[in-house]
């Protein structure tokens, strides 16, 4: 079972909107509309930010947002701010026995 | 208020065993599948296996498969993550997190209990 492919890194300026793709198969990410995000600051557990895809879980912001298209997923950041520095993990849904999967985390910079 | 209380922070040598902890409250337990990942020092997050306390279906990544027992206890609402021989290779940090029967997101998370092994 593999994990779920993000990019490293990717950076963004304050105001500024950046998306994080996460990439599966058709056995996990695509197959389902069971893909979710967490946010991660350092020394902190992580946080749930969306949920089925897109949907936001009460007192999420609105700037945050989430799409699929096929076998890949997309978490938007829009009107970034300091505070969204962080690392950021997709996870899916898997047919496999395994039943989730992660990604291997994508660490947002505002510069 | 619901909350998952990990155990605290463990220092063993290799080949030791250990037994972590994740205590749930305010909710339901056997309502929501508990699973478990790793998080070595810097690194990413890695999906370790999760059990639904209800009946006890437990499953595991391949990766831990064999080197790893989730366990629960519903009477006292725990969950529990174990190994008969560490190695120091699993220092880390081991978080749990709850996941509603039917939904396929983890809503709430303990605050990770870290395991440090070494000789």
């Amino acid at each position: 079972q593999s994990a779920l492919t993000q990019p490293a890194s990717v950076s963004g300026s304050p105001g500024q909107s950046i998306t994080i793709s996460c990439t599966g198969t058709s056995s996990d990410l695509g197959g389902y509309n069971y893909v979710s995000w967490y946010q991660q600051h350092p020394g902190k557990a992580p946080k749930l930010m969306i949920y089925d895809v897109s949907n936001r879980p009460s007192g999420v912001s609105n700037r945050f947002s989430g799409s699929k298209s096929g076998n890949t997923a997309s978490l938007t950041i829009s009107g970034l701010q300091a505070e969204d520095e962080a690392d950021y993990y997709c996870n899916s849904y898997t047919s496999s026995s395994t039943l989730e999967v992660f990604g291997g985390g994508t660490k947002l910079t505002v510069l | 208020e619901v909350q998952l209380v990990q155990s605290g922070a463990e220092v063993k040598k290799p080949g030791e065993s250990l037994k972590i902890s994740c205590q749930g409250s305010g909710y339901s337990f056997t309502f929501y599948w508990i699973g478990w990942v790793r998080q070595m020092p810097g690194k990413g997050l890695e999906w370790v296996g999760i059990i639904n306390p209800s009946d006890s279906d437990t499953r595991y990544s391949p990766s831990f498969q064999g080197q790893v027992t989730i366990s629960a206890d519903k009477s006292n609402s725990t969950a529990y993550l174990q190994w008969s021989s560490l190695k120091a290779s699993d220092t880390a940090m081991y978080y749990c997190m709850r996941r509603m029967l039917g939904r396929h997101y983890f809503d709430y998370w303990g605050q990770g209990t870290l395991v440090t092994v070494s000789s």
